[in-house]
């Protein structure tokens, strides 16, 4: 079956302690993002990778790190977590450049104290 | 950088009624346009995707049309149900940095 996972789910972490959400597609797409989604704020691109290396700045990048090794994998880092990125998190990916449809994980909510 | 808006933020509707959720972009060098449907605190489930050169598309009850000169773009969904209840959000896909808009919150009361 075609799909984009997540992993963890769910995470409750402490201020401070890094941590990796990762994302692996295996649909063979080139492309692959990371958005967060925040109540009255709607879903907002952090990072994307169009292809394996090759990895660019979304919207709102401060405090997350990202990289692109293989071309399944697209894992989140968030080297020192913070309150403020308490957030639900979702990896993207689609074949190509333009306009080809995009899938999405599940989600990953992130809690940090 | 492309701003999406979506009207109305949230609508209520009798069981029955047909829905018109409309989605506006202000970047018309779009390639496709894509709708999802988004339960409370889930993922984003792809309803239909909208080739530039097309004008409509159609899937069961919905129906999307898509005017890109006018930036513009509108979803239907006939006859409405109660498990049509959810957020609906349109990403019009250019390159790389996509922008959502904030949805269509629906609720269709039985």
């Amino acid at each position: 079956e075609a799909q984009v996972t997540q992993n963890p789910r769910y995470l409750i972490t402490v201020t401070g302690k890094k941590l990796t959400v990762t994302c692996s597609q295996n649909m063979n797409h080139e492309y692959m993002s990371w958005y967060r989604q925040d109540p009255g704020l709607g879903l907002r691109q952090i990072y994307y990778s169009m292809n394996v290396e090759v990895t660019d700045k979304g919207d709102v990048p401060e405090g997350y790190k990202v990289s692109r090794k293989e071309k399944r994998n697209f894992p989140l880092i968030l080297e020192s977590p913070s309150p403020n990125q308490t957030s639900l998190y979702f990896c993207a990916s689609r074949q190509g450049y333009g306009g080809n449809e995009q899938f999405f994980g599940p989600g990953t909510r992130l809690t940090v104290l | 950088k492309q701003e999406v808006t979506q009207i109305p933020a949230a609508l209520s509707v009798p069981e029955g009624e047909n829905l018109v959720l409309n989605c506006s972009f202000t970047d018309s060098a779009i390639y496709n346009l894509q709708w999802f449907r988004q339960d409370p605190g889930k993922g984003l489930t792809s309803l239909l995707l909208i080739q530039s050169s097309q004008r409509e598309q159609t899937s069961g009850r919905l129906n999307a049309s898509l005017d890109k000169s006018s930036g513009r773009s509108t979803l239907y969904i006939a006859a409405s149900q109660p498990g049509d209840s959810a957020t609906y959000l349109c990403a019009p896909l250019p390159g790389n940095r996509l922008a959502f808009g904030k949805g269509n919150q629906v609720v269709v009361i039985p």
